[in-house]
């Protein structure tokens, strides 16, 4: 069973600060890693992928992934009351057809 | 206004009844998807269709019946549901068929069962 795992949070970060989310992941096999952004109300919408060891930044968010410790984290610098919403880690696995996601970690940034 | 449009938003059923879901998404993807989302639970793919072909079925109970007639259209026919299958369903269209994680979604259909 492959498993996404996150903290559920709430994350309660101050206006400006930098909000660290969190990812593991079980199937070693995994290449493509992605984090939604839900709103609540809303649909999961794309931010960041990531398919290489190392870092990329996009804006205030970087993702970072290392495979040999399974693990994928999104960094969110200078956060912003508009940032407060729940993050979805997604995993897609070698050969497979369909993402895995995690439950979300909930973000709050407080003005 | 992701380019994916569902309907209805919203839909309230007994057990007995039948309805379906409608999916259209205006941005050219090739492949749609089926997706659960229930409260504290990840989010759960159900159907995958690539240029309408079906090519995933994630052992879905047989009262949940996905209908793709092309590229752009994707319905659910709901029949003889259970209280526990109320969950918001969202749809999804990607452009390079299901082995991508770049989905876009719809807003998603708020499906309660009496």
């Amino acid at each position: 069973q492959k498993e996404v795992e996150q903290n559920s949070g709430p994350l309660s970060v101050p206006e400006g600060a930098i909000a660290s989310l969190n990812c593991t992941y079980s199937d070693r096999g995994s290449q493509s890693f992605f984090w939604y952004r839900q709103y609540s109300g809303k649909s999961p919408e794309l931010i960041m992928f990531i398919y290489s060891n190392g870092d990329k930044e996009d804006g205030r968010f970087t993702a970072q992934l290392n495979k040999a410790s399974q693990y994928v984290s999104l960094l969110i610098r200078d956060s912003q009351p508009s940032d407060s919403a729940t993050y979805l880690c997604a995993v897609n696995g070698a050969g497979s057809y369909q993402l895995t996601f995690g439950k979300g970690t909930k973000l709050s940034v407080i003005p | 206004e992701t380019g994916v449009t569902q309907t209805p938003r919203h839909l309230v059923m007994g057990m007995t009844n039948k309805k379906s879901l409608k999916c259209e998404q205006h941005l050219g993807h090739n492949a749609m998807y089926w997706y659960k989302q229930s409260a504290k639970k990840p989010l759960e793919l159900m159907f995958v269709y690539n240029f309408k072909e079906q090519t995933e079925n994630n052992s879905v109970p047989s009262r949940f019946s996905p209908e793709c007639p092309n590229s752009s259209h994707l319905f659910l026919h709901l029949h003889t549901l259970q209280p526990e299958d109320s969950a918001l369903y969202l749809c999804a269209s990607s452009q390079d068929g299901p082995n991508t994680g770049e989905l876009f979604f719809g807003e998603g259909s708020r499906l309660t069962v009496l």
